[in-house]
C-alpha cells in the first residue's frame, strides 16, 4: 500500500533552517511527484511547492521562492524539504503528500516549531 | 493567481441531514481541476473528490461533488458522525496550486 512516512518533529530558532524528509513507499517512486502543504496551528492549507520524482524538476509557490528547496533521492525513494531563515510565522505542520495536481496519499505531517 | 472561496464558513447539522459546501473560484479551471479534502483533528488531509466530480478511492457514495467554471460544490447527502469535520477545496487548474479556507461541518 502506498506509504509517505515523515521525519519526526523539530524545534528551530528563528534564522535556522528545517529539513523535512519524507519516505515514499508502495508505488512506483519516478511515476508521481510529492506536494509540500503546510498548516499553521488551527489555519487552513497552504501549497509550499512541488518536486517531480522523475526528472527533480520544482515548482515553488512564490511566497517561498529563495526560501525553499526541494530534492528527492531516487536510490531511497525519499523527498527532502528545506526551508532556510525560519520565523515564528513558519510554525506549522509540514505535510508531503502524493500527486502534483490533486494528493491521494498524504503523509503524518511534521510539526515544526519556531521558538526563541 | 486563482483563489478559492469556500462557503459557509460553519455549517451546523444534524446526523441524517443533508450537507451542501460551496468552492469558488477566481478564475474558471480548465477541465474541473478541483479536488475536495476532507481533514479532522490531528489528522492529515484525505482526499474526496478529484475532477470535480469523480470519487477518490474508498469513499462511500454519499459523498459527490459537482461543477465546473468557477462555481463547485460538494454534497454530503447523510451525514454520518465521522463526516463531521472540516472541508477544503483545492484547485490543480492553474500554478500555483490552492487550497479554499475550509468549511466546517459541526454537530447541531
Amino acid at each position: 500500500q502506498v506509504q509517505l512516512v515523515q521525519s519526526g518533529a523539530e524545534v528551530k530558532k528563528p534564522g535556522a533552517s528545517v529539513k523535512v524528509s519524507c519516505k515514499a513507499s508502495g508505488y512506483t517512486f519516478i511515476k508521481y511527484g510529492i506536494t509540500w502543504v503546510r498548516q499553521a496551528p488551527g489555519q487552513g492549507l497552504e501549497w509550499m511547492g512541488w518536486i517531480s520524482g522523475y526528472n527533480g524538476n520544482t515548482n515553488y509557490a512564490q511566497k517561498f521562492q529563495g526560501r525553499v528547496t526541494m530534492t528527492t533521492d531516487t536510490s531511497t525513494t525519499t523527498v527532502y524539504m528545506e526551508l532556510r531563515s525560519l520565523r515564528f510565522d513558519d510554525s506549522a505542520v509540514y505535510f508531503c503528500a502524493r500527486g502534483g495536481g490533486y494528493m491521494d496519499h498524504w503523509g503524518q505531517g511534521t510539526l515544526v516549531s519556531v521558538a526563541s | 493567481e486563482t483563489v478559492l472561496t469556500q462557503s459557509p464558513g460553519t455549517l451546523s447539522l444534524s446526523p441524517g441531514e443533508r450537507a451542501t459546501l460551496s468552492c469558488r473560484a477566481s478564475q474558471s479551471l480548465s477541465s474541473s481541476q478541483l479536488a475536495w479534502y476532507q481533514q479532522k483533528s490531528g489528522q492529515a488531509p484525505r482526499l474526496l473528490i478529484y475532477g470535480a466530480s469523480s470519487r477518490a478511492t474508498g469513499i462511500p457514495d454519499r459523498f459527490s461533488g459537482s461543477g465546473s467554471g468557477t462555481d463547485f460544490t460538494l454534497t454530503i447527502s447523510r451525514l454520518e458522525p465521522e463526516d463531521f469535520a472540516v472541508y477544503f477545496c483545492q484547485q490543480y487548474g492553474n500554478s500555483p496550486r490552492a487550497f479554499g479556507q475550509g468549511t466546517k461541518v459541526e454537530i447541531k
